[in-house]
Formats: structure tokens, sequence, C-alpha cells
């Protein structure tokens, strides 16, 4: 099946530095990426959508200058999170759309997370 | 706009019990529907889906759900519970067919626990 991966699985970071979250697709292309953040306990809130190639759209309320994202190749997308304070704490997951027909309707298929802790 | 509502945050069953997690959607337009299982720390895993066809849908680990229009919902059932199966299971929602704007809609969650 399709395998999307994540990098790094976990980082601890002081407040105000940026740190980059990575996220591949390892055995297909993804045109389409999504990231995620969930908060202890709580259900997986969209942040943006990435698109291979031009901007990601961000959904309501995600600021888009603090959470930057870039879908530089089909297998490659990176958030980085700038100026990170302890409120960004949160655990983010990142999903690649495969293509239609591949997996049949552009099922996503899912990281294994990246845990954030700001000090 | 599209909703989906997970009744009861936290079911517990005694293993060998059945399993049954609800789910309730709102869609303007047929959905596609997806239950995933999330174990602590992790990412997402899909456990079954429906696009169409069947209602009654099979998935991984001995998880099935069915599809009733009528109800608007997607319950997940096993028939007897096993330890491993506890986790945090949510369904989701995505209704635009698999256009290119599709997006997932998540419910808050269901934590399964699963008691000797």
């Amino acid at each position: 099946g399709a395998v999307v991966s994540q990098h790094p699985s976990w980082v601890i970071c002081k407040s105000g530095t940026s740190v980059k979250i990575e996220c591949r697709s390892l055995d297909f292309q993804a045109t389409t990426m999504f990231w995620y953040r969930q908060f202890p306990k709580q259900s997986l809130m969209l942040m943006a959508t990435s698109n291979e190639g031009s901007k990601a759209t961000y959904e309501q309320g995600v600021e888009k200058d603090k959470f930057l994202i870039n879908h530089a190749s089909l297998t490659l997308s990176t958030l980085t999170v700038t100026s990170a304070h302890p409120e960004d704490s949160s655990f983010y997951i990142c999903s690649a759309r495969v293509p239609a027909g591949l997996a049949g309707l552009g099922e996503q298929f899912f990281g294994p997370g990246t845990r954030l802790t700001v000090l | 706009a599209q909703s989906v509502t997970q009744l009861g945050s936290h079911v517990s069953v005694s293993e060998g019990a059945l399993v049954l997690l609800r789910c309730n959607y709102s869609s303007s337009v047929p959905p596609y529907l997806f239950w995933y299982v999330q174990y602590p720390n992790q990412g997402l895993q899909l456990l079954l889906k429906y696009t169409t066809g069947a209602t009654l849908v099979k998935g991984i680990n001995g998880f099935e759900a069915e599809f009733k229009k009528s109800e608007t919902s997607f319950h997940l059932t096993k028939p007897s519970a096993h330890m491993s199966d506890a986790a945090e299971y949510f369904c989701a929602v995505n209704p635009i067919r698999g256009g290119t704007a599709s997006k997932l809609t998540f419910g808050t969650g269901t934590r399964l626990q699963v008691t000797l």
C-alpha cells in the first residue's frame, strides 16, 4: 500500500525558533498533501491543503505566515512552524492523496505524525 | 457544508464483546465515508471505506460498517473485541466524490477501551 513518512517523529525546541517538518510519499506521487493539527484527545483539524507547484490553501483561522508550507515536488511537502511558541505545541500529521485510480477515488494516506514541543 | 458526529467520546467493552461505534454524518451530496484508527502517538490507519456499491463494508482487523442512507449513519462494528483494538477511532466524510477540492471532515473521535 501507499506509504507516507514524516520527519522528525518528535522535536523539542526553544520558543522563538523555527521548526521544519517533512512529509514524503514514498511509493507514489502525490499532487495534493494535507497538513493537520491534533491537540491531545481531540480530532484532527485541517490546517492547509498543499498542491505541488502552487501556494498552499489555508483553512480559516490558520496563519499562513506562521505555518509555512512548501510542496516543491510530487513526493515532498514541508511545514515550517516559524517563531514557535508553547501554544504551537501539538501533534502534526500530514496526509497525501493518492491519484484517483491508484487506490481508488483519491484516497488519503496518513503519515505517522510529528510531536512538537515548544519550551 | 458537511459534518460528522460520533456519539460517545469513550466506549468501554469487555474482551470478546461486541464493539459498536456510532457515526452520523451530514452532507449536501452523497458522501464517501471512512473509518480510521489511531494508536497512541501514531498517525491514522484506514480501517474501511464506503464509496459506492454494497452498503455493508468489511475492513481490516475484523471490523465492518454499514452505510444507511435513510439514517445518515455509518456505524462501525466488530463481533468480538480484542485487547489490541484499544485505540482512538475516527469517522470521516468526504462529500465531493474524489474531486480535486475534496477534503476529509473528521468526527471528534471515540476512544475504545477493552477490558478483561
